[in-house]
Order: structure tokens, then C-alpha cells, then sequence
């Protein structure tokens, strides 16, 4: 099993909503990421969890709050989002935290529309 | 400021032919540098790498250069096929950032029949 699922494939939500997405991987990969990427850019790093441990996070708004329950699960809680937070949400991950080889197996994202 | 560049938004090949994506960066201790590929509504895919300690890396129809000295890499892709359109990251990682990866704005490649 070489992937990474996420759910939902595509979220819509108002400005007042709480909601969550959520990201599985079963290869034993010890780093995960939590990446947004807006149309015609490059994906820009929000969190990276290393060892089921928060060990970076790119000065995030706190309306965005990460969630490692276990080695193979990633959740992303989002409350009181705003317009401009509409994006793809792609979850990551990599064999080893500070893997430098910088290989990393991607889902296929979250759209995510707020309204 | 952006550490790697990638200048060409768009490119347009002929199936067949030879695509040549191009990337620039900045930082001279950047350890590993990698393209990934990305269709529309997908997560990107990791296509190939190249440590700074080498200059060419090839699987396949990719083949990855690196040019220390211009800092500059390119990715060649021989012969190109209707399935290679899409958009190419070219990203960069080195220790002192954490080898979290630098990425370039990418560039939309487009096969042509």
C-alpha cells in the first residue's frame, strides 16, 4: 500500500462551520505534512509532524489546528475559516522526519471551499 | 525571496519530441533537488532527484542535470508522451531548512499531437 487517502475529496463550508479533514497512510512513514495549495502555485507548508510530534508549524492561523491521533492518521480541524482559506488541502508523507532525499507521497487533497 | 525559480510558466512540445523544464536557485547549500509532476485536482507525484554530489540522474524516459556551478538544473523527458502534460515542480531541500523542500512556482507542460 503505497498511498495516501484523504477525506473529503471536497468540502464546502460557511464561515461559522467546524469541520475536519482527514488523512490515512499504512507505509509506515514517520513524517507527515500538512500542505494548502492555492490555483497556480506551489504547495506552501502549514504543519509537519514528525514521530506523532507537532515539530513544525509555518505560523499557521490558530483557526487551523492539526491532529496526529496515531502513526498512520492526520487530521486538520478548521473553525471559523475565512474566504481566502479556500484552497486544496494535500496531505503528505515521508519515510523518515528530516528525510533529506525530500521524497514525499502525496494524497490527492481536499478542495475545500468556504463561504 | 524566492530560492528557486522556475521562469517559464508554460511550455508547448511536440509529441515525440524532447521537453527540457528548467529551474534556477539561489542557495549553494541545497543538499537534493527533485521534480514532481502535478494533474489538475491531484496531489503532486514524485518524478525524480538528484543529489547535489552528482550532475545526471536517469530513470527511464527522465533524465535530471544538475549544474552546481550555474545553479541550474534541468529535466529532459525523451521521448515526450500525451501523458507527461501536465505541471512540473522542481523543488530543492537542504539541512540548515530543516530539509523542509523549497518549492519552485512550476511550470505547465503541454504535449502537443
Amino acid at each position: 500500500d503505497t498511498e495516501v487517502t484523504q477525506t473529503p475529496k471536497h468540502l464546502v463550508m460557511g464561515m461559522t462551520n467546524k469541520k475536519s479533514l482527514k488523512c490515512e497512510q499504512h507505509m509506515g512513514h514517520r513524517a507527515m505534512y500538512w500542505y494548502k495549495q492555492k490555483a497556480k502555485k506551489p504547495p506552501e507548508l502549514m504543519f509537519v509532524y514528525s514521530y506523532e510530534k507537532l515539530s513544525i508549524n509555518e505560523s499557521v492561523p490558530s483557526r487551523f489546528s492539526p491532529e496526529c491521533p496515531n502513526s498512520s492518521l492526520l487530521n486538520l480541524h478548521l473553525h471559523a475559516l475565512q474566504p481566502e482559506d479556500s484552497a486544496l488541502y494535500l496531505c503528505a508523507s515521508s519515510q523518515d522526519p528530516g528525510d533529506y532525499t525530500g521524497e514525499l507521497f502525496f494524497g490527492e487533497g481536499s478542495r475545500l471551499t468556504v463561504l | 525571496d524566492q530560492q528557486v525559480k522556475q521562469n517559464s510558466p508554460s511550455l508547448s512540445v511536440q509529441e515525440g519530441r524532447i521537453s527540457i523544464l528548467n529551474c534556477d536557485y539561489t542557495n549553494s547549500m541545497f543538499d537534493y533537488f527533485l521534480w514532481y509532476k502535478k494533474y489538475p485536482a491531484e496531489g503532486p507525484t514524485f518524478l525524480i532527484s538528484i543529489s547535489s554530489i552528482k550532475d545526471k540522474n536517469e530513470d527511464g524516459r527522465f533524465t535530471v542535470f544538475l549544474n552546481k556551478s550555474a545553479k541550474h538544473l534541468s529535466l529532459h523527458i525523451v521521448p515526450s508522451q500525451p501523458g507527461d502534460s501536465a505541471v512540473y515542480f522542481c523543488a530543492a531541500s537542504a539541512m540548515d531548512s530543516n530539509y523542509q523542500l523549497i518549492w519552485g512556482a512550476g511550470t505547465k507542460l503541454i504535449i502537443k499531437p
